[in-house]
């Protein structure tokens, strides 16, 4: 069984500064791994996903992640935060069946 | 492409009566999902489809819950009888199933239940 944890549920940054929210996972087999973002009362939109294609993922608004194998981890990071990064972020596995296991998600404001 | 259309958007319904949610998957997608997100749960899979046919319904609560797609542009979630417990953001994604894009589902913009 695949399951997710995202350290820490509420994440503070101040505008410009680096942004790291971890993700571990446990997983079978080799995983597809995804970042998601919402906004308030939206849906679910995908950031960036993992296919084993490369080890450093990068994806849309300035975001990227790295795949470590050996630390079954997947951290999202940005280098620099700005004011619409204010949102939920969810990671989440699937061992190449359709089902998506989601993490509680991190909460990330952006002190001005 | 539109994407995923939910419908209604937001619904308030009194215990015991009968919920209706809509959704359209992005044209083209073979697999059809619908999840439930609440603060307590998280983010929950209920069912999801392939071609129109339910593959795995192992996260529907309970026999008030039922799910169809009777073609492959449009799937229901209803709920009957309606319990307050049910209040909840429904969403519905899909997948093409294909190539760079296996696995990758995307999301609707759900629908908010409040049940009294």
């Amino acid at each position: 069984a695949q399951s997710v944890t995202q350290l820490g549920s509420h994440v503070s940054v101040s505008e410009g500064a680096l942004v790291l929210l971890r993700c571990n996972y446990s997983s079978s087999v080799p995983p597809y791994l995804f970042w998601y973002v919402q906004y308030p009362n939206q849906g679910l939109q995908l950031l960036l996903k993992y296919t084993s294609a490369a080890t450093l993922v990068k994806g849309i608004n300035g975001f990227e992640a790295e795949f470590k194998k050996s630390e079954t981890s997947f951290h999202l990071t940005k280098p620099s935060a700005h004011m619409s990064d204010a949102a939920e972020y969810f990671c989440a596995v699937s061992p190449n069946d359709y089902k998506l296991s989601f993490g509680a998600g991190t909460t990330v404001t952006v002190r001005a | 492409d539109a994407g995923v259309i939910q419908s209604p958007r937001h619904e308030v319904t009194e215990m015991g009566q009968e919920v209706t949610l809509r959704c359209k998957p992005i044209s083209g997608h073979d697999y059809l999902f619908w999840y439930r997100q609440t603060m307590m749960r998280g983010l929950e899979l209920l069912i999801y489809f392939n071609n129109n046919v339910p593959i795995d319904d192992s996260g529907m609560p309970e026999d008030r819950f039922s799910a169809k797609m009777p073609n492959a542009s449009f799937s229901t979630l209803k709920i009957q009888p309606s319990e307050p417990r049910d209040s909840a953001v429904y969403f519905c994604a899909s997948s093409s199933g294909q190539g760079e894009d296996q696995e990758t589902q995307y999301f609707g913009p759900g629908t908010r239940l409040l049940v009294l």
